[in-house]
């Protein structure tokens, strides 16, 4: 079965770090763009990075970029989300999810895990 | 950056009722547009792609449309089950952002 599931989120204190976990089952990640997808309590859907099929490319969004790291072990078949310097707003519910390349759309999604930033 | 609008923010329907949600890109986007479907404490899925195309397994009452800037979400026959909050996505470049999000709520 095809399935992505994430762990790795906790509670940290402003300027903390969290290093999360995505790790794909039924399907190789070497062969597909991976995402972290993000969710605020109570708000919308916030794109936050992807890493390329071949790890070549790695792209952020505006409001990470230079904070967080996208990275992968295809030995592993599992993705990671490294986060530093976080602050109250990056407190969401953190998705992984697998594009349908060369289509960027979400097509597995995780349960996703929480990171709660507060003081 | 392109911005995604959706309208509106909130809409109460009935069962029975055809529902349509709007989405406008602040510039063009051709067709590449996916909408999608979070119900509370679940992860989105994907309802169509490609501006009209319907994924596989999604009832036919769930239609796209639209190119460019302006795109809509049709749900004909609003179930039970359709009660939700809808998000359209953009894919013709990164950053790849979605829609503030349309909240259906029964009437």
């Amino acid at each position: 079965q095809v399935q992505v599931e994430e762990s790795g989120g906790g509670v940290v204190q402003p300027g903390g770090s969290l290093r999360l976990s995505c790790a794909a089952s039924g399907f190789r990640i070497r062969h597909y763009g991976m995402h972290w997808v993000r969710q605020a309590p109570g708000k919308g859907l916030e794109w936050v990075a992807v890493i390329s099929y071949d790890g070549s490319q790695k792209v952020y969004g505006d409001s990470v970029r230079g904070r967080f790291t996208i990275s992968k072990d295809n030995s592993k078949n599992t993705v990671f989300l490294q986060m530093n310097n976080l602050a109250v707003e990056d407190t969401a519910l953190y998705y992984c999810a697998r594009d349908r390349s060369p289509d960027i759309i979400f097509l597995v999604w995780g349960r996703g895990t929480p990171v709660s930033v507060s003081s | 950056d392109i911005q995604l609008t959706q309208t509106p923010s909130t809409l109460s329907a009935s069962v029975g009722d055809r529902v349509i949600i709007t989405c406008r890109a602040s510039q063009s986007i051709s067709k590449w547009l996916a909408w999608y479907q979070q119900k509370p404490g679940k992860a989105p899925k994907l309802l169509v792609h490609k501006a009209s195309s319907l994924e596989s397994g999604v009832p036919f009452r769930f239609s796209g449309s639209g190119s460019g800037t302006e795109f809509t979400l049709t749900i004909s026959d609003l179930q039970p089950d359709d009660f939700a909050t809808y998000y359209c996505q953009q894919y013709v470049s990164y950053p790849y952002t979605f829609g503030q999000g349309t909240r259906t709520d029964i009437k």
